[in-house]
């Protein structure tokens, strides 16, 4: 059983352009969550998803930011018109159950997004 | 809204001694506490998880424990190695979790 796989695990990207984070879960996980690792700081949440659906996204910048979670495929984090002050670690989590069931998380080894 | 301490923020210690990390959070509704490690550059990995029902959890060297009432968890790290050395991290809740901003251990030759 494959672990959380996130990809890439490096992106650079000019200002302006757009960054597409992907995280496949680990296998029968239906619960996804994006995590932003700012420079020395800690993690921070920012959404939580499943299938089709977003569940929280109090976490979320309310602009430029958007997840998703669709039917088929991996969860996307989409970072549009990227500015400096989004480079950071990308992490991407996902359990079993939801919260008040078995919610051990499971991170990803993270994508690290550069902006220059 | 949930705030999880972790002290002290960095701890350099030689190599064999005993040593605990602390993590205080401020809302005692929780359903769970993790603990992770974070080695530089790197992901998370999950050292331990204690569900609220539970008092500690063990794994190897390594002992965590909860106490609701008072909002605090304790990592225990037996006969501590250098290759212990990383950041050590406690999320309090499960998936939707509120992370401290860690503890920093070096651990000396």
């Amino acid at each position: 059983n494959a672990g959380v796989m996130q990809n890439p695990r490096h992106l650079v990207r000019r200002r302006g352009q757009e960054a597409r984070l992907r995280c496949s879960p680990m296998k029968g996980h239906s619960h996804v969550y994006w995590y932003r690792q700012l420079p020395e700081e800690g993690l921070k949440f920012m959404v939580y998803l499943q299938k089709e659906n977003i569940i929280d996204e109090s976490g979320m910048p309310k602009e430029r930011f958007s997840a998703e979670f669709p039917k088929e495929g991996p969860s996307i984090l989409r970072i549009q018109q990227v500015v400096r002050g989004d480079s950071a670690a990308y992490f991407c989590a996902s359990s079993p159950g939801a919260r008040g069931m078995n919610t051990e998380a499971f991170f990803g080894q993270g994508t690290r997004l550069t902006v220059v | 809204k949930q705030e999880v301490t972790q002290i002290p923020a960095a701890l350099s210690v030689p190599e064999g001694e005993n040593l605990v990390l602390n993590c205080s959070f401020t809302d005692s509704a929780i359903y769970n506490l993790q603990w992770f490690r974070q080695d530089p550059g790197k992901g998370l990995t999950s050292l331990l998880l204690i569900q609220s029902s539970q008092r500690e959890q063990t794994s190897g060297r390594l002992n965590a424990s909860l106490d609701k009432s008072s909002g605090r968890s304790t990592l225990y790290i037996a006969a501590s190695q250098p290759g212990d050395s990383a950041t050590y991290l406690c999320a309090v809740d499960g998936g939707k979790s509120t992370f401290g901003d860690g503890t920093t251990l070096t651990v000396k030759p």
